[in-house]
């Protein structure tokens, strides 16, 4: 499959554990925030998402936590698996529909 | 239900040609987006869509067409190949912005992606 960020920053966490993903946003004014998981040869899927009048929110295995006043965006996995490796993007938007994206992390899960 | 489909996966040019990748989606939704992603990169926007007739430029329009004549598809348009164009492709559709309801009616759904290397 096609091979997605050659050089991007890589975490690498034992299976079992937890991971926690960072990314910092650009604008001040962004409203709604996601999170994307993209496999290797596959385009982005949808994992978890935020507005701005939030500052966690929690899904299965996932929490997105936000700090608006460091502009500031993680993704907590909880008992990371190998099925969880991957490309994760964070993603920001203005205007609810056109979404900014950042350059990504790769987590690597050690079995 | 295909969800967000993409032809071809793959393609090679020649610089100076010209092509048109495919996308097509059957949840109908209203938006449609083009984004190109290079090595080590997130996702650009090149054009988006709200709508049948309606198309817009994003962050990397140049070299690049779209037309949208249907709710369903929304084909990307390269004219005149450069080696700049090398990238993958992938096209995504939501509903249309929710306001204050379910943020989950808001997010993009992107297909498998398409390959295109310019020589």
């Amino acid at each position: 499959g096609e091979s997605v960020g050659l050089h991007l920053p890589t975490l690498s966490v034992q299976e079992g554990d937890n991971s926690i993903i960072n990314c910092a946003y650009s604008n001040s004014a962004s409203d709604y925030f996601i999170w994307y998981k993209q496999e290797s040869g596959k385009g982005p899927q949808f994992i978890i998402d935020i507005r701005s009048n939030m500052d966690k929110r929690q899904g299965q295995r996932v929490t997105v936590l936000l700090n608006k006043t460091v502009k500031h965006l993680s993704l907590q996995i909880a008992a990371t698996q190998p099925g969880d490796s991957a490309v994760y993007f964070c993603a920001e938007s203005y205007s609810s529909y056109k979404l900014i994206f950042g350059s990504g992390t790769r987590l690597l899960v050690r079995p | 239900n295909a969800g967000v489909t993409q032809t071809p996966k793959f393609r090679i040019l020649k610089i100076g040609q010209s092509m048109t990748l495919q996308c097509a989606q059957d949840m109908n939704h209203n938006y449609m987006y083009w984004y190109r992603q290079d090595p080590g990169m997130g996702l650009k926007l090149i054009y988006y869509s709200v709508g049948a007739g309606i198309t817009d430029k994003g962050e990397v329009p140049n070299g690049y067409n779209v037309s949208r004549s249907t709710t369903e598809d929304f084909p990307l348009r390269l004219e005149l190949a450069a080696p700049s164009q090398t990238s993958v492709y992938f096209c995504a559709s939501s509903y249309p912005p929710s306001g204050g309801l379910q943020t989950s009616t808001d997010t993009q759904y992107f297909g498998p992606g398409t390959r295109l290397t310019v020589l």
